[in-house]
């Protein structure tokens, strides 16, 4: 039983333009999320997180929102760029330190 | 060396051979982990170890056995894998924090494994 999805496994986007990538959770407990982007042969890397008690974080061309009715999480682009093609990772937490991840979805970016 | 470091990077093994992977965090971190990444899987965590104590050990073969001698340093010993064990093991590193803060885990490169 998967407790985060992301269920589209690819997005392509224009640069410049906005990508909008979606998660979804079911557990009720989690209080923390987070993204991670991962490149071909590395590790994932942090990207940004949000606490359950916020609805919105930024960070630069970053922004995560958070709507806990909807059990929803989004992540914002903006503006979209070709190094941004990347595996991204939406995963949470309920406390301590296990972390619950998505399958991810394959941002492509395109000039 | 910076960040979370693994070695080897690529592993093929028979299934009657025994190796090692080996992870070192150079952030000063107290809590270290295992995770496996199947095709089209999400990151399944194996273990968990913090303060250099196994805390979680989710329900993995005992063909893997981690050990962890220092907040530094984590190991991961395989023996008898199967051709179904081959996937991207990452190592990640955490420091443990308050509830609802900085729970952000930094994870090493992987380690390729094929099982042959």
């Amino acid at each position: 039983d998967q407790q985060v999805k992301q269920n589209s496994p690819s997005l392509s986007v224009q640069e410049g333009r906005i990508s909008i990538l979606n998660c979804d959770y079911t557990n009720s407990m989690f209080d923390y999320f987070l993204w991670y982007k991962k490149y071909p042969a590395e590790g994932p890397t942090f990207l940004i997180s949000i606490s359950s008690i916020k609805d919105k974080n930024e960070d630069g061309r970053f922004t995560v929102f958070l709507n806990k009715s909807a059990k929803h999480l989004s992540l914002h682009i903006v503006p979209s760029q070709p190094g941004d093609s990347a595996v991204y990772f939406c995963a949470a937490t309920g406390g301590g330190n296990k972390l619950t991840f998505g399958t991810g979805t394959q941002l492509k970016v395109e000039l | 060396e910076t960040g979370v470091t693994q070695t080897p990077r690529h592993l093929v093994m028979g299934m009657t051979n025994k190796k090692s992977l080996k992870c070192e965090q150079h952030l000063g971190h107290n809590a270290m982990y295992w995770y496996k990444q199947s095709a089209k899987k999400p990151l399944e965590l194996m273990f968990v170890y913090s303060l250099e104590e196994r805390v979680e050990n989710n329900s993995v073969p005992s063909r893997f056995s981690p050990e962890c001698p220092n907040s530094s340093h984590l190991f991961l010993h395989l023996h008898t894998l199967q051709p179904e064990d081959s996937a991207l093991y990452l190592c990640a590193s955490s420091q443990e924090a308050p509830s609802g803060m900085g729970r952000e885990q930094y994870f090493g490169p992987g380690t390729r494994l094929t099982v042959t």
